[in-house]
């Protein structure tokens, strides 16, 4: 059973980076079949894509916060984590982890973490 | 990159049918039949792939739900509507390799 744990802290300040870690059980983050990414939702708004990256390093990003935001994959420890820097209290939101299918069911996220509340505030 | 736009809201009588637009462009939903919707039960909970490649269901997903393309503008419909139905809705689109995952504006679909 595949299963997406977000971590990191609930609360940051503005201008600092915010720092996620999402560990993949269930599955190897090595699999060929998949994007393992970011998606966030303010509260009260809708979804937004944030960027995805594949097991080879490619990494492919929202052109909105591809200026902030850095993906990485550590195959070794089965993580995925995102870095957001100079954030501001527009980047408060619900940052899910999510896997997406480039195989079977073609450019959809079959799966999501729980998701996890970041508030940006001082 | 511009999300897809969505009516705010939708509904339909328990057991009736509803219908949700989603318009994009040449370049997102015109171009590629890789539209996939979402349906989120409660704010900030995670969303559930309900169709993919605009018209397949996932397994374990009613036939109840389907999808379809017409040019620019992609639909979800829901048929024999049942209260577990309610949520928000949200349509995404394959858009080019840096734009993996355009989302729709969102539909609150209510239950009547």
């Amino acid at each position: 059973q595949l299963q997406l744990q977000e971590s990191g802290p609930g609360l940051v300040k503005p201008s600092e980076t915010l720092s996620l870690t999402c560990t993949v059980s269930g599955d190897s983050i090595n699999n060929n079949n998949y994007y393992w990414g970011w998606s966030r939702q303010p509260p009260g708004k809708g979804l937004e894509w944030i960027g995805s990256a594949y097991y080879s390093g490619s990494v492919y990003y929202n052109p909105s916060l591809s200026s902030r935001a850095t993906i990485s994959i550590d195959t070794s420890k089965n993580q995925l984590s995102l870095k957001l820097s100079s954030v501001t209290a527009a980047d408060t939101a619900f940052y899910y982890c999510t896997r997406q299918d480039i195989v079977t069911m073609v450019y959809a996220t079959d799966s999501w973490g729980q998701g996890t509340l970041v508030t940006v505030s001082s | 990159q511009s999300a897809l736009t969505q009516p705010p809201s939708a509904s339909g009588s328990l057991g009736q049918s509803v219908t949700i637009s989603c318009t994009g462009t040449s370049s997102d939903v015109g171009r590629y039949n890789f539209v996939s919707w979402y349906q989120q039960q409660h704010p900030g909970k995670a969303p559930k792939l309900v169709i993919y490649e605009v018209n397949k269901r996932p397994s374990g997903v009613p036939n109840r739900f389907s999808g379809s393309k017409s040019g620019n503008t992609a639909s979800l419909t829901v048929s024999g509507l049942q209260p577990e139905d309610e949520g928000d809705y949200y349509c995404n689109s394959y858009a080019g390799t840096n734009k993996l995952g355009v989302f729709g504006t969102g539909t609150k679909v209510t239950v009547l």
